[in-house]
């Protein structure tokens, strides 16, 4: 158990709908990355939190955003969603010490419809 | 071409035996060097991380870098059932807390009782 928690675990949705999945970091991480994996993309970096402040953003579709809260919980918005939109969805926290190691959280399996 | 490559396997061996694991990059800016492990439907699991040129051991694992080469591998020792994952190598670039994660594609091994 990594100590990264992600609701829901899974989630079925139509096209078109918008969802939000939620990520809780480590006790003490102060960094939330999200990532997307899918069968042929593999794992795709999408967005960095740190602080509550966005730091990095990758490849991520502008009908996604996401935010981090002040108690570091962060939350990831997928809207106007489409077939290709349905992969594994992982947050990723990392220590203020070692800052170049990530700990994942078991992931949201998202099936769009 | 991919900033990193992974061969993506399936690669399945007999219990008892060495598993060689690597990947290329090209992005000579990568620092940091990590093996994340991934059983079907969870979460990454950081294995081990290194951000110099040689070897570091932990147990039956141990991480090989050689920046000159631009080239990374894992070795399992006495490989067991309980290894059959996906394996992921990911790189970042240091960037003062913002280092996002470039994996490769992953490959799946099978340990053989």
């Amino acid at each position: 158990d990594s100590g990264v928690t992600q609701t829901p675990k899974h989630l079925i949705t139509a096209t078109g709908q918008r969802v939000t999945l939620r990520c809780s970091p480590r006790s003490g991480d102060l960094s939330v990355y999200w990532y997307q994996q899918s069968l042929d993309q593999g794992l795709q970096f999408l967005i960095q939190y740190y602080n509550g402040e966005e730091r990095a953003k990758g490849n991520i579709l502008e009908r996604f955003s996401a935010q981090q809260f002040p108690d570091l919980h962060s939350e990831l918005n997928l809207s106007s969603l489409e077939l290709g939109d349905s992969a594994l969805y992982f947050c990723a926290s990392s220590p203020r010490t070692e800052k170049e190691t990530q700990y994942f959280g078991p992931g949201t399996r998202l099936l769009v419809l | 071409q991919k900033e990193v490559e992974q061969d993506p396997g399936p690669l399945s061996v007999p219990e008892g035996a060495i598993v060689s694991l690597n990947c290329t990059y090209s992005n000579s800016a990568f620092q940091y060097f990590m093996w994340y492990r991934q059983y079907s439907r969870k979460g990454p699991e950081l294995l081990m991380y290194t951000y110099s040129s040689g070897n570091k051991e932990d147990g039956r694992f141990t991480a090989q870098v050689d920046k000159s080469s631009k080239y990374i591998s894992l070795f399992i020792r006495d490989s067991q059932p309980s290894d059959s994952a996906t394996y992921l190598c990911a790189m970042s670039v240091p960037n003062f807390g913002n280092e996002k994660l470039t994996f490769g594609t992953g490959t799946r091994l099978t340990i053989i009782p």
